[in-house]
């Protein structure tokens, strides 16, 4: 089953405790995206990767780190969280290139809070 | 850059009858395809419907139709008896065509629709 996993779901933390939320595929897919999911924004673009050691900022990329090491995870990174960052991410993965299939994957999203 | 403009956070509709759910856009591209995605209170991102610019036919899922207008930038999701199952906040979300480079997705801000017994 073609799937997109997120870990944690939850999790909860304190200002500036370094965490990672990974994010992994099964669909051999070369493009990977990190959202953040605020209440009257909508889903905002943070990270993308083109492929793997090719990643760009998105529209929100400030406070967030990302690596591509491997086709099949695509890892966020908060190096110093703040409470500005408690929000719902998604992880999302489309067939990309060569391909009409245009759905995108999404995990089942990680509430985070930092306190 | 493109946006996607949601003007109604929140909608309500009786069991059984339609509803409407607005959607309008700005990009200066010519091909592009429009999704509208349903998250119910499970969180999970669930596309509902696509539908391609260079597509004059409006796309059909079982109940759910879209009316796209093109010149008029606008993509309108329409419920047919509504179910229950439909509450849920709905996102319209538009993305280019080209394949090479950020196939990112912008999202409106969201309706949240629930359904009255």
């Amino acid at each position: 089953e073609a799937q997109v996993t997120q870990n944690p779901r939850y999790l909860i933390t304190v200002t500036g405790k370094k965490l990672t939320v990974t994010c992994s595929q099964n669909m051999n897919h070369e493009y990977m995206s990190w959202y953040r999911q605020d209440p009257g924004l909508g889903l905002r673009q943070i990270y993308y990767s083109m492929n793997v050691e090719v990643t760009d900022k998105g529209d929100v990329p400030e406070g967030y780190k990302v690596s591509r090491k491997e086709k099949r995870n695509f890892p966020l990174i908060l190096e110093s969280p703040s409470p500005n960052q408690t929000s719902l991410y998604f992880c999302a993965s489309p067939p990309g290139e060569g391909t009409d299939n245009t759905e995108a994957f999404f995990g089942q999203g990680t509430r985070l809070t930092v306190v | 850059a493109q946006t996607v403009t949601q003007s109604q956070p929140e909608m309500s509709v009786q069991e059984a009858e339609t509803v409407t759910l607005s959607c309008t856009y700005d990009t200066s591209e010519s091909d592009y395809y429009l999704f509208w995605y349903k998250q119910p209170p499970s969180r999970q991102m669930i596309l509902v419907i696509r539908q391609e610019a260079y597509k004059q036919q409006n796309a059909t899922e079982n109940r759910f139709s879209v009316n796209f207008q093109k010149a008029a930038k606008s993509f309108s999701l329409k419920i047919s008896d509504s179910q229950l199952g439909d509450a849920a906040m709905y996102f319209c979300a538009y993305r280019n065509s080209r394949y090479f480079g950020n196939e990112k997705l912008t999202f409106g801000t969201g309706t949240r629709l629930t359904i009255i017994p």
